[in-house]
């Protein structure tokens, strides 16, 4: 069974750090590219960062470029997100998701269950 | 900083049709990329719905269907069930400086 779990999530003061990791399972995981997406309380889905599945190359949102660094372990078939600087506003549950293949291109067709990060004083 | 508009809410008996608009642009929907939709029940996480802007993955329901034209897609779901009362958000690649992905503003369906 295909399968992404979702780990490290907690509360945080804001400018704090924490480190969020993705295990995957069921696929092979070092030939898909993979993401974090996020979801404040209440809010919709926010995109927040990507990498290849070499690792080669990285992508990220506008609101975490320079805070946030995804990174992966194909050896470990883990996927990192490190989390710096925390703000308020970087509140939500964070969804690790797989990113498809050929006719799924660009689409987000395994995700986690979700891990939550709080950022408060 | 959602870039794909949709409407806030829609609503449908039992056994009715409703659609889902989802209203891009031309860096993104209208630059020809694909558009994807997801599922999102109550408390858990998305599930992809509909890929490629029209396909369905196995084991998603045919009452699901999707189209694109221009710099909009939508999502129609027809003989409406209880079990649809979700939300549900469409996704596009985008080529513009700031983001890679964007996702729609999410619309709740709620079967009457």
């Amino acid at each position: 069974e295909v399968q992404l779990l979702e780990s490290g999530g907690g509360l945080v003061q804001p400018g704090g750090s924490l480190g969020l990791s993705c295990a995957a399972s069921g696929f092979t995981f070092s030939t898909y590219a993979m993401s974090w997406v996020r979801q404040a309380p209440g809010k919709g889905l926010e995109w927040v960062s990507a990498i290849s599945s070499s690792g080669e190359r990285t992508y990220y949102a506008d609101s975490v470029r320079g805070r946030f660094t995804i990174s992966r372990d194909n050896s470990k078939n883990t996927l990192y997100l490190q989390m710096n600087s925390l703000r308020a506003e970087d509140t939500a549950v964070f969804y690790c998701a797989k990113l498809g293949k050929v006719a799924t291109r660009d689409a987000f067709d395994i995700w986690g269950q979700g891990t939550v990060v709080t950022v408060s004083s | 900083q959602s870039v794909l508009t949709q409407p806030p809410s829609v609503s449908g008996a039992p056994g009715q049709r409703v659609t889902i608009s989802c209203t891009g642009s031309r860096s993104n929907i209208g630059a020809g990329y694909g558009v994807h939709w997801y599922q999102q029940l109550p408390g858990t996480a998305p599930k992809l719905l509909i890929y490629g802007n029209t396909n369905r993955p196995s084991g998603v329901p045919d009452r699901f269907s999707g189209s694109k034209s221009g710099t909009s897609a939508s999502l129609a779901i027809t003989g409406l069930q209880a079990e649809d009362e979700a939300d549900y958000y469409c996704q596009s690649n985008d080529n513009s400086l700031s983001v890679f992905y964007v996702f729609g503003t999410g619309t709740k369906v709620t079967v009457l």
